[in-house]
């Protein structure tokens, strides 16, 4: 059964530093998204992603964030300068647009 | 006001009972709902879609969702240890659009 895939699984990084993180959803999808969790906390939304751009983002995903889709598999999500509240579970997910998202098992961004 | 509103739990059931998760929501104009089951370190895992009035059966989970009063439910019938985990439901307010989680509620089932 085809699912998403993400990488790293961890990512420990220095506060200041600039991280890439990288998907590939499933394949005959065609919608994008990230989402975090931080520890004890609920899944929220961060950005979606349709036919080469941002179709929304939230109030979380400000200036430091940005994401890409560089070729016809991947999507990436890039934290400019990290805080350390941006240590959190992010999970990317994707679907065909017919509601459904399937998500990704996620990468843990520790900043130290 | 809370979108998604659960009970945190935690829900303890005997193994093989049925256990019955709630959930309210704010936003009448709320399209799809959606129950994500969540273990411990791992992502959310749809098990259940609804998006109308009614019963919605998949095996030993059976979702209900009555729009009038905002109120979303998800019934496990003959409880596993397996199905010991965090329940999270969630709507989106249109095809495609952001999924909103409620804050979950965590199931055990005890042998």
């Amino acid at each position: 059964e085809p699912e998403v895939t993400q990488t790293p699984s961890h990512q420990v990084t220095q506060m200041g530093q600039e991280v890439i993180l990288r998907c590939v959803p499933i394949s005959n999808h065609l919608y994008f998204y990230w989402y975090r969790q931080i520890l004890g906390q609920k899944v929220e939304f961060l950005v979606s992603f349709y036919n080469n751009e941002i179709s929304e983002k939230s109030e979380i995903f400000d200036d430091q964030f940005s994401v890409e889709r560089p070729d016809g598999s991947n999507f990436t999500l890039k934290i400019r300068s990290t805080k350390l509240e941006d240590s959190a579970m992010y999970f990317c997910a994707s679907g065909q647009g017919d509601n459904e998202q399937f998500f990704g098992p996620g990468t843990r961004l520790t900043v130290l | 006001q809370k979108e998604v509103e659960q009970n945190s739990g935690p829900l303890s059931v005997p193994e093989g009972a049925i256990a019955s998760l709630n959930c309210t929501y704010s936003d009448r104009v709320s399209q799809s709902f959606f129950w994500y089951r969540q273990y411990s370190g791992k992502s959310p895992e749809l098990i259940m879609s609804i998006y109308s009035n009614g019963d919605k059966e998949d095996g030993r989970f059976t979702a209900q969702l009555n729009k009038a009063s905002q109120y979303v439910s998800l019934l496990i019938r003959d409880s596993q240890p397996s199905d010991s985990a965090t329940y999270l439901c969630a709507f989106a307010y249109s095809s495609a659009s952001k999924i909103i989680f409620g804050s979950g509620t965590r199931l055990s089932i005890r042998p």
